[in-house]
């Protein structure tokens, strides 16, 4: 089982609304990850957690803010956000975060967020 | 920083044509990937190679990786029109599996 399950699948919210995506695997992987992606772009890193630590965060406003309550579980709470926030998010997971052959980051489905 | 440059970033063409797309990075890397996006949908593996001369193949689709020349290949073979999609090649970095992804290459195979 390669899966990596997302919810919800689409989002729409206001500027003034909190939401949190979610993001599950059952692998036993321990990185996950967050990518943002906007149309035709490839996807553009956001965090990286490593054993449930966050051990990258390529400076992402605050509005955004991960969570990564066990190895299996990975959310991100969304608050305050701006129009150009809208996107697809992605989330993906692997082995771990150190170089290991063959290192594959299995990604989600995505969930399509518009923010009005 | 580590930059990766995929062309052509569009590619149309006849259903049993074969062509080639290019990968290259600007900094040391022995390990890129592949994958493929469908429209609106998530990322799917294609190919892991982790070493120079390594060459794998998946039905009609071939890649191979040059390190010395920081070139990777995804050669498409007598293309058919379930092969259209987005093509992304993706180089990491240590110490983390931190992944730069190449602009991509969208490809429509046209009946």
């Amino acid at each position: 089982d390669t899966e990596v399950t997302q919810t919800p699948k689409h989002l729409v919210m206001g500027m003034t609304n909190k939401k949190s995506l979610k993001c599950e695997q059952h692998m036993g992987h321990r990185a996950m990850y967050w990518y943002k992606q906007k149309a035709k772009k490839p996807p553009e890193l956001m965090f990286v957690y490593s054993y449930e630590k966050l051990s990258i965060n390529e400076s992402v406003p605050s509005r955004f803010s991960p969570e990564c309550p066990n190895s299996s579980l990975l959310n991100l709470h969304l608050h305050a956000l701006q129009p150009e926030d809208s996107a697809l998010y992605l989330c993906a997971s692997s082995h771990s975060t150190m170089r290991q052959v063959g290192d594959i980051q299995y990604f989600g489905a995505g969930t399509r967020l518009s923010v009005l | 920083e580590l930059k990766v440059e995929q062309n052509p970033l569009f590619l149309s063409m006849q259903e049993g044509k074969n062509y080639t797309i290019y990968c290259n990075y600007s900094t040391t890397s022995d390990r890129l990937y592949w994958y493929r996006q469908d429209p609106g949908k998530s990322l799917e593996s294609l190919f892991v190679l982790l070493s120079n001369g390594a060459v794998k193949q998946e039905g009609r689709l071939m890649a191979s990786l040059d390190t010395k020349a920081r070139l990777s290949t995804l050669h498409i073979t007598a293309a058919v029109h379930d092969l259209s999609a987005t093509y992304f090649c993706a180089v990491d970095r240590v110490p983390f599996n931190k992944f730069y992804f190449g602009s991509g290459t969208k490809l429509n195979v046209k009946p």
